[in-house]
């Protein structure tokens, strides 16, 4: 059964230091996302991507993020400039507009 | 933007006990998915429920949109089972999902 990847699994930064996480979308897959779940708290919603653009974006998602499809396969979540309020784990998802599928997740900690 | 609450937030099963989990919302939506998140933080698909009913081995899941509710069944519970459960929906503001607080279950063996 197809489904979606990420990569690191966990990744631990200096506050400050720019990061990337990766995700591989289930291939047929056009609309894809990023969410992200503070320890112990909710999923909460950061951005969409539809048709190479982002389609919707939540107030979290400031200019510290950008999001890239820079092939056909991977779609990259950038955090230019970690702060420790960044420590969460980020899930990606993909859809076939019905169902959303997500990623294992990357768990990011910033010292 | 549309509000997902999820009861119990807390439960204690002992192995072989069913169990029902809520979860309302405040608006109608187009999509409504319950997750089981385990212990090593993946979020497992259990369903895309919208409206009616689905079953799918021990877990069943009904949602009644008009009403503006769903809940999770799972019957028989196995240690396995233990975890958060989350309910998430999007509204018609767009296609991003809503989480509700989740329900962490703990089955004792």
């Amino acid at each position: 059964e197809p489904e979606v990847t990420q990569t690191p699994s966990h990744q631990v930064t200096q506050m400050g230091q720019e990061v990337i996480l990766r995700c591989v979308p289930i291939s047929n897959h056009l609309y894809f996302y990023w969410y992200r779940q503070i320890l112990g708290q909710k999923v909460e919603f950061l951005v969409s991507f539809y048709n190479n653009e982002i389609s919707e974006k939540s107030e979290i998602f400031d200019d510290q993020f950008s999001v890239e499809r820079p092939d056909g396969s991977n779609f990259t979540l950038k955090i230019r400039s970690t702060k420790l309020e960044d420590s969460a784990m980020y899930f990606c998802a993909s859809s076939d507009l019905k169902t959303q599928y997500f990623g294992p997740g990357t768990r990011l900690l910033v010292l | 933007g549309i509000q997902v609450e999820q009861s119990p937030p807390d439960l204690i099963l002992q192995e072989g006990a069913n169990s029902t989990l809520r979860c309302n919302f405040s608006d109608s939506v187009n999509n409504l998915q319950w997750f089981h998140q385990n212990p090593w933080g993946q979020l497992i698909n259990l369903f895309y429920i919208p409206s009616g009913t689905k079953q799918n081995g021990r877990l069943s899941a009904t949602t009644v949109a008009t009403e503006r509710y769903s809940l999770l069944y799972i019957s028989s519970s196995q240690t396995t089972d233990s975890g958060v459960y989350f309910c998430a929906v999007t509204g018609n503001a767009g296609n991003m999902l809503t989480f509700g607080g989740g329900t962490r279950l703990m089955v004792k063996p």
